[in-house]
């Protein structure tokens, strides 16, 4: 079936580093999402993308769409605590098709 | 790795039915489950948190009575939509942390597409 796959699984990171999350899709999407979860707390919608070759920018958060519609990234730059989480990304096929959510990535940052 | 299933994946329905969407935890216990709702072309809403053994909590907004939640089991989540209209036409997803100790993270269900006629 469809599958979202997001990498890596884990990252620890030194506080002021960078940190990117990669995900891909086997066909192409209508638009991803992506979502922050604190620990012990509930994913938090942050941006969606839905145009081939888009770049957002959220503070010291860029996310990407591919070309090809077929992946996805999300950069943090210089790395706080407060960047702690996981980050997952779900995408979707079609107009009406299902939110397919990437395994996230649990980033940690050591201060 | 952890699974999450939902059942059914998909339920088409007359106005004015209920409709019942089960959320199970295949390999691991989940003292809560959390549904979300996901309306075309916008992201996931939390809907509730379910706790096992206890009342659900309800985001604000959502009407408790109209989606009933029933947390029986450490495995088994439920959510039914009473009295669905076409507006409750949507696509319901359940999650589960895997390891609550850890506040690890979330482990998605396939979803269920609600259909309301």
């Amino acid at each position: 079936g469809q599958q979202v796959m997001q990498i890596p699984q884990y990252q620890h990171v030194q506080e002021g580093e960078d940190f990117t999350t990669y995900c891909n899709s086997s066909t192409t999407l209508s638009n991803i999402q992506w979502y922050k979860q604190r620990p012990g707390g509930h994913p938090v919608f942050l941006i969606q993308l839905v145009k081939s070759g888009e770049v957002k920018k959220q503070k010291r958060l860029t996310f990407q769409f591919g070309e090809a519609k077929k992946n996805s990234s999300l950069h943090i730059t210089a790395t706080q605590t407060t960047d702690v989480g996981t980050y997952f990304c779900a995408g979707t096929r079609g107009s009406q098709g299902n939110l397919i959510f990437g395994k996230g990535t649990k980033l940690s940052v050591k201060p | 790795g952890a699974v999450v299933s939902q059942h059914p994946s998909w339920v088409i329905c007359k106005s004015g039915t209920s409709v019942k969407i089960e959320c199970r935890s295949l390999d691991f216990q989940a003292t809560t489950m959390f549904w979300y709702r996901q309306f075309p072309k916008q992201s996931l809403m939390l809907m509730a948190t379910s706790n096992e053994g206890s009342k659900a909590t309800y985001e604000q907004g959502v009407e408790k009575d109209k989606f009933l939640i029933n947390h029986a089991s450490l495995t088994l989540s439920t959510l039914t939509v009473t009295s669905a209209h076409p507006e409750d036409s949507s696509f319901y997803i359940c999650s589960a942390p895997a390891d609550r100790v850890r506040g690890d993270t979330q482990y998605f269900g396939p979803g269920t597409r609600l259909t309301v006629l």
